[in-house]
């Protein structure tokens, strides 16, 4: 089966850090874009961050830029998203999400894991 | 950044009704839009992609068309597993955007 697992969640104090994964399986995941997504609870998505399939190109919101840094490891099936400075405006279900595109550089979500959890608070 | 403002914010219907889910692109997006379906505690879902393109394995009952820079979301006969929220979003340009979504009852 197609297959994305994030994991690395937790309650994290404003200021503090945290290392989030995502592992794959179930398809050839060197040959896809990565994203990581975000939801704030009861709140609609919001897409944080990209990586292209050998990390030539990335890309992040603006409200991450700075704190945030997506990367991957192609040899371990693992996209990864370090988290610094974390305010309480990133508490959020931060999804990661396989990139198909279309007509180019058009990104389009086919598969999605199941989110992990990131509160952050004091 | 290019807004995409999805209308209703909410809607109550029946099994059976046909439903209308409205995006609005803030610029021209051509045919660069997706849909969504997200039910509670669960992972979003592609419905549509490239406005009108169903995803593999979706059943018939949806469909998208585009007008210029609006997008529709039809689902012709509502079933019981049709009930949750909606997203719109542009990959026409960064930074992808969503629609605010469209949260869809049974009445």
């Amino acid at each position: 089966d197609v297959q994305l697992v994030e994991s690395g969640g937790g309650l994290v104090k404003p200021e503090g850090s945290l290392r989030l994964s995502c592992e794959a399986s179930g398809f050839t995941f060197r040959s896809y874009t990565m994203h990581w997504v975000r939801q704030a609870p009861g709140k609609g998505l919001e897409w944080v961050s990209s990586i292209s399939s050998i990390s030539t190109y990335i890309y992040y919101a603006d409200a991450v830029k700075g704190r945030f840094t997506i990367s991957r490891d192609n040899a371990k099936n693992s996209l990864f998203l370090q988290m610094n400075s974390l305010r309480a405006e990133d508490t959020a279900l931060y999804y990661c999400a396989r990139d198909i595109g279309y007509g180019g550089d058009s990104p389009l979500f086919d598969i999605w894991g199941q989110g992990t959890m990131v509160t952050v608070s004091s | 950044d290019i807004r995409m403002t999805q209308s209703p914010s909410s809607l109550s219907a029946s099994v059976g009704d046909r439903v209308t889910i409205t995006c609005r692109a803030s610029q021209s997006i051509s045919t660069y839009l997706n849909w969504y379906q997200q039910k509670p505690g669960k992972a979003p879902k592609l419905l549509i992609y490239a406005a009108s393109n169903l995803q593999s394995g979706v059943p018939s009952r949806f469909s998208g068309s585009a007008s210029g820079t609006d997008f529709t979301l039809t689902i012709s006969s509502l079933q019981p597993e049709d009930f949750a929220t909606y997203y719109c979003q542009q990959s026409y340009s960064k930074p992808v955007t969503f629609g605010q979504g469209t949260r869809l009852d049974i009445k």
